[in-house]
């Protein structure tokens, strides 16, 4: 069973516009979320993360949402760069903290 | 500081062989993961350690796959009899449980295996 949804498998954005990118969730016991950034023939690096007591949080050019009562959220990017193109994989932890549980991904193309 | 390093990069092999990878993690790091990736998906969780110990697998993990994590630094993950549907990228991540609340985990650039 999927408990990390990311329904969009690419978006394409114009460079300085914004970039959204959502995440769903099943498990209400998820603790922290986060997004990682992957670039071809790299392995995933994290860019960013939320506790699930908060609703936002905030890194740069960077912004993650939290809906905890939708259990969605997403990740803001202002402005796109063509060097943030990339896949972007939504991620969350489970309870205890053992490990994280990864979304399928998606497809970031910023056209310059 | 080194990264988490994998070896070897690329894995060709054919059905019914068996293959080793071998992760080295950042050095102070206790815990060490395996997930594997395929076409089209996020990484999908297969085992974890925490020093030597092995303290979960993942029903994704048959008998056929094997880790291990002796002395707590690098561990290996053995595939034997390999099938057509093992190919994939196999990723090792590792983290120091208890230092950062977010779990984040870091990863290596994976071994990649292609079974014939």
């Amino acid at each position: 069973d999927q408990q990390v949804k990311q329904n969009s498998p690419s978006l394409s954005v114009q460079e300085g516009r914004i970039s959204i990118l959502n995440c769903d969730y099943t498990n209400s016991m998820f603790d922290y979320f986060l997004w990682y950034k992957k670039y071809p023939a790299e392995g995933p690096t994290f860019l960013i993360s939320i506790s699930s007591i908060k609703d936002k949080n905030e890194d740069g050019r960077f912004t993650v949402f939290l809906n905890k009562s939708a259990k969605h959220l997403s990740l803001h990017i202002v402005p796109s760069q063509p060097g943030d193109s990339a896949v972007y994989f939504c991620a969350a932890r489970t309870e205890y903290g053992n490990k994280l549980v990864f979304g399928a991904g998606t497809i970031l193309r910023v056209k310059s | 500081d080194t990264g988490v390093s994998q070896n070897p990069r690329h894995k060709i092999t054919k059905r019914g062989q068996n293959v080793t990878f071998r992760c080295d993690p950042i050095s102070e790091h206790n815990r060490l993961y395996w997930y594997r990736q395929t076409l089209g998906q996020g990484p999908e969780f297969l085992t974890y350690f925490q020093n030597e110990a092995q303290l979960e697998k993942s029903r994704l993990l048959s008998d056929r796959f094997s880790a291990e994590r002796p002395k707590g630094s690098f561990s290996t993950l053995e595939i034997q009899r390999t099938e057509q549907g093992d190919s994939a990228m196999y990723l090792c991540a590792s983290s120091l449980f208890g230092k950062r609340p977010t779990g984040e985990l870091f990863f290596g650039e994976g071994s990649r295996l292609t079974v014939l």
